[in-house]
């Protein structure tokens, strides 16, 4: 089955800087790649999404890249602010009627 | 549209009981998927239903199960309770027609902690 695998496990950054976090994953069928962004007691949020058609996607200070060859995915986050400050999901969703794997996750946190 | 809704939203058990937990996923949204979240092990799949059928469904042993109604709503109950049933369960709906057929949008969780 799908596995996907998530870095770093946590990252800080002063606020202005950049993040980014890359997952990995293991099925080639695998086509749609959501991102979630969960601040501490709320619930998972969808921030940005890319199927595997599509080799790039932004949305404002948010931007996602997917290498289909090299199977793994990325989130990218520019001028940080500290609201940006979460725990942020990748997950991976198979050919149709699977279900997602979800990454384990990563803690982002923005030093004012 | 309102959001996906699951109650009770905390619920403090001791072990060997039972639980039932309850999804109502947004209007229209036919799939509702169940996940566990705990703080070592991330979220981990439990089952999917679509159109009152279990169409997925992760590796829980049987004291998990779960059912989807006529209109979508879905429940999940956990027999038999052990310590390490304590976690944030989550549910999540999709469309599953439509241009973004897959994503799926949360619920805010039921928080059990078992005693």
């Amino acid at each position: 089955g799908e596995n996907v695998e998530q870095h770093p496990s946590t990252l800080s950054v002063q606020e202005g800087d950049s993040a980014v976090i890359k997952c990995t994953y293991s099925d080639s069928a695998s086509n749609y790649f959501p991102w979630y962004k969960q601040e501490l007691g709320k619930r998972p949020q969808l921030i940005i999404d890319i199927r595997s058609n599509v080799g790039e996607k932004k949305d404002q200070r948010i931007a996602v890249t997917l290498n289909k060859t090299a199977k793994h995915f990325s989130l990218h986050i520019t001028e940080t602010q500290p609201e940006d400050s979460a725990v942020y999901f990748c997950a991976a969703l198979g050919a149709f009627g699977q279900n997602f794997v979800f990454g384990p996750g990563t803690r982002l946190s923005v030093l004012p | 549209k309102a959001g996906v809704t699951q109650t009770p939203r905390y619920l403090i058990k001791t072990r060997g009981q039972q639980v039932t937990l309850s999804c109502s996923p947004i209007s229209g949204h036919r799939s509702v998927s169940w996940y566990q979240q705990t703080p070592g092990q991330g979220l981990q799949f439990l089952f999917e239903y679509f159109s009152e059928t279990q169409r997925n469904k992760g590796n829980f042993p049987g004291r998990f199960s779960g059912r989807q109604f006529s209109n979508s709503r879905s429940e999940m109950n956990v027999s038999t309770l052990e310590l390490g049933d304590s976690a944030l369960y989550l549910c999540a709906s999709s469309p599953t027609s439509g241009v973004n057929q897959e994503t799926q949008y949360f619920g805010p969780g039921t928080r059990l902690l078992v005693l």
